[in-house]
């Protein structure tokens, strides 16, 4: 079956760097995204790999290894807005986003 | 104001019932998806449609259609509601359903089957 494994919650100091990782198992690999979901709002996204290597975008990187079936969430200099679910899917042979059950990150001042 | 809107925003439906979940983009893309979203799970796609016209079955389509007659409008009907589609159902939308497509989320609707 498919898989996508991710931390259920992750806590943070504002100002800091924390680091989220998502392991996948699918048939098939046409990109990993990454999306930021506040509490009662809608999937926004942040960041988009399908090559090996590190993907920079202002305080957040994602990065991808396909050998290994592994991608990470960098966050850096925390805020908190910041504050939210981060989920990663990744695009099956069908072309078909499968996601993960997302991780709460909760930042403290 | 460009983007997805869907509708209602959220409901409490009798178990037995018939409800259609509206869907609509004015962002000109070709694919348009159903999800819904539980407590511990992650988005499970129920129907999708790659362009107008054509649609196809997600993870768990059981329960649900869906119909794609133009464009823009992509809606979801339960023909009989039960309390397991109690859910966060979200519309989303991308440019093509090809491999480096980005899909954008419509607001969600939140539905209570009792």
């Amino acid at each position: 079956g498919q898989n996508i494994d991710q931390p259920t919650e992750m806590t943070a100091t504002e100002g800091a760097i924390v680091q989220i990782n998502c392991t996948y198992q699918t048939s098939g690999f046409n990109g990993l995204f990454w999306y930021q979901q506040h509490a009662g709002e809608a999937p926004t996204f942040l960041s988009y790999n399908v090559l090996d290597g590190l993907e920079e975008k202002g305080r957040f990187s994602s990065f991808l290894s396909r050998s290994k079936g592994y991608s990470y969430l960098l966050l850096k200099e925390l805020q908190m807005k910041d504050s939210a679910s981060y989920l990663c899917a990744v695009r099956d042979s069908n072309y078909q986003l499968i996601w993960g059950a997302g991780t709460k990150l909760i930042i403290k001042p | 104001i460009a983007g997805i809107t869907q509708a209602p925003t959220s409901q409490i439906l009798a178990a037995g019932r018939r409800m259609t979940l509206r869907c609509t983009q004015d962002m000109r893309h070709n694919a348009m998806y159903w999800y819904r979203q539980d407590l511990g799970l992650g988005l499970r796609l129920i129907h999708y449609s790659n362009t107008a016209g054509t649609t196809g079955k997600g993870e768990v389509p059981d329960g649900y259609s869906v119909s794609r007659a133009n464009t823009d409008d992509f809606p979801l009907t339960l023909a009989s509601a039960v309390p397991s589609q109690t859910s966060v159902y979200f519309c989303a939308s991308s440019r093509s359903g090809g491999a480096g497509d980005t899909q954008y989320f419509g607001p969600g609707t939140r539905l209570t089957v009792l």
